[in-house]
């Protein structure tokens, strides 16, 4: 089955940018039909979309993150990746990737299949 | 301050039926369909309910979801240990820069 894992540096310092990536195994980005999300949460709250991405590339940014935040996609190594940039302490969370369902004629959009998360702490 | 409002916990006894809503506007939940996650503690969050009401495969029947107008409820029936868990809402929400994504800040259930 169909099984995403996050990877990157758990420790960013103040200012530089996150980089994580998403692989996805069991299954090709490239056949169709799904979005590819990053989403996280901060320590003890609530979830937070940061965005997503087609294979073809299209992306959906949350429009509070969007002047720092870039999805890419590669699908030869059947991945696709976050960067944040600028970040700060606000930004330590753990961030998970998701695939998305969606269904615009139907206003059908949820997330079936989630990765492990990873914590990334911003500090110096 | 969460797009979607939901009370910040909810519990119930064993076997009790327990109820948890979801409050939005009309450009989120009255015109988009309502999903429902739980989240384990120390785990990820795994979805619940789509559609509203539709349960993916391998979620109990005792899990059921509903909508009306700009809400959507989680209803637990049958409540157990297990269940102890924290429920998020989400929906589309129609922005004038495409459709966002908002959650519900969160329910921590708490089985008494």
């Amino acid at each position: 089955q169909v099984q995403l894992q996050e990877s990157g540096p758990g420790l960013v310092k103040p200012s530089q940018t996150l980089s994580l990536t998403c692989t996805v195994s069991g299954g090709s980005i490239s056949s169709g039909g799904y979005y590819w999300s990053w989403i996280r949460q901060h320590p003890g709250k609530g979830l937070e979309w940061i965005g997503y991405i087609y294979y073809s590339g299209s992306t959906y940014y949350n429009p509070s993150l969007k002047s720092r935040v870039t999805i890419s996609v590669d699908t030869s190594k059947n991945q696709f990746s976050l960067k944040l940039s600028s970040v700060t302490a606000a930004d330590t969370a753990v961030y998970y990737c998701a695939r998305v369902v969606t269904v615009p004629s139907e206003a059908l959009m949820y997330f079936d299949l989630w990765g492990r998360g990873t914590l990334v702490t911003v500090s110096s | 301050q969460s797009v979607l409002t939901q009370p910040p916990s909810a519990s119930g006894t064993p076997g009790q039926r327990v109820t948890i809503s979801c409050s939005g506007s009309s450009s989120n939940i009255g015109s988009n369909t309502v999903n429902w996650y739980q989240q384990l503690p120390g785990t990820a969050p795994k979805l619940l309910i789509y559609s509203n009401n539709q349960r993916p495969s391998g979620v109990p029947d005792r899990f059921s979801g509903s909508k009306s107008g700009t809400s959507a409820s989680l209803a637990i029936s049958g409540l157990q240990s297990e269940d102890e868990a924290d429920y998020y809402c989400a929906a589309w929400d129609d922005s004038l820069n495409g459709p966002d994504v908002v959650f519900g800040g969160g329910t921590k259930l708490t089985v008494l």
